[in-house]
């Protein structure tokens, strides 16, 4: 069974500092990664994913990640934290055939203070 | 192309009663799939169908529960003599399929409360 933990409920970061949520996963074949973002009181939005190629990934907004297979990591980073990124962060796993459920992790709540 | 929409926004249901959450996929995706998002918690799989045909409902309750997704119209996720328990948001996304890398496409979600 695949599974996805996101350390740190919670991340505050300063404006202009740099963003950094974690992601692991488990999963006993390489899976697609992604990483969603959601405002209050609205759907997820898609930021990256990873399915397969180049383990750099660069999405939306200025936020890329990077699929470390040897770590089973993808964490998301921002080299600049703007006002409009507080949010909350969704870290997603799936197989790439067969079952195609999305498996969350609990979700990081970034806030920015100014 | 109009996204994933979902209706209604907000249901306040008493317990015992029955909540209908509608959900139109994207134009041109085959592939539905809901979720439930507990406060304070990640989103967990529910179910996932494509035209009439349940694939994977692993993530449902076994009673009360039902989802469908008819060959013509939305799809719908039913809940039966709903519970406090059940308030949540329940959100609903489409894919064109795997073969795109499973993206899935997220709707604004149902906010269900059970008075």
């Amino acid at each position: 069974a695949q599974s996805v933990t996101q350390l740190g409920s919670h991340v505050s970061v300063s404006e202009g500092a740099l963003v950094l949520l974690r992601c692991n996963y488990s999963s006993s074949v390489p899976p697609y990664l992604f990483w969603y973002v959601q405002y209050p009181n609205q759907g997820l939005q898609l930021l990256l994913k990873y399915t397969t190629g180049a383990t750099l990934v660069k999405g939306i907004n200025g936020f890329e990640a990077e699929f470390k297979k040897s770590e089973t990591s993808f964490h998301l980073t921002k080299p600049s934290a703007h006002m409009s990124d507080a949010a909350e962060y969704f870290c997603a796993v799936s197989g790439v055939q067969g079952a195609q459920k999305l498996v969350f992790g609990q979700g990081t709540r970034l806030t920015i203070n100014p | 192309n109009a996204g994933v929409m979902q209706n209604p926004r907000h249901l306040v249901r008493r317990r015992g009663q029955e909540a209908r959450l509608r959900c139109s996929p994207m134009k041109g995706h085959s592939h539905v799939y809901w979720y439930r998002q507990l406060p304070e918690e990640g989103l967990k799989f529910m179910v996932y169908l494509q035209k009439e045909n349940i694939i994977d409902e692993s993530g449902m309750p076994k009673e009360r529960f039902s989802a469908e997704f008819p060959k013509e119209g939305p799809s719908i996720l039913r809940i039966q003599q709903v519970v406090r328990g059940d308030s949540a948001a329940y959100f609903c996304a489409s894919s064109p399929g795997l073969e795109y890398g499973n993206e899935q496409f997220f709707g604004p979600g149902t906010r269900l409360t059970v008075l």
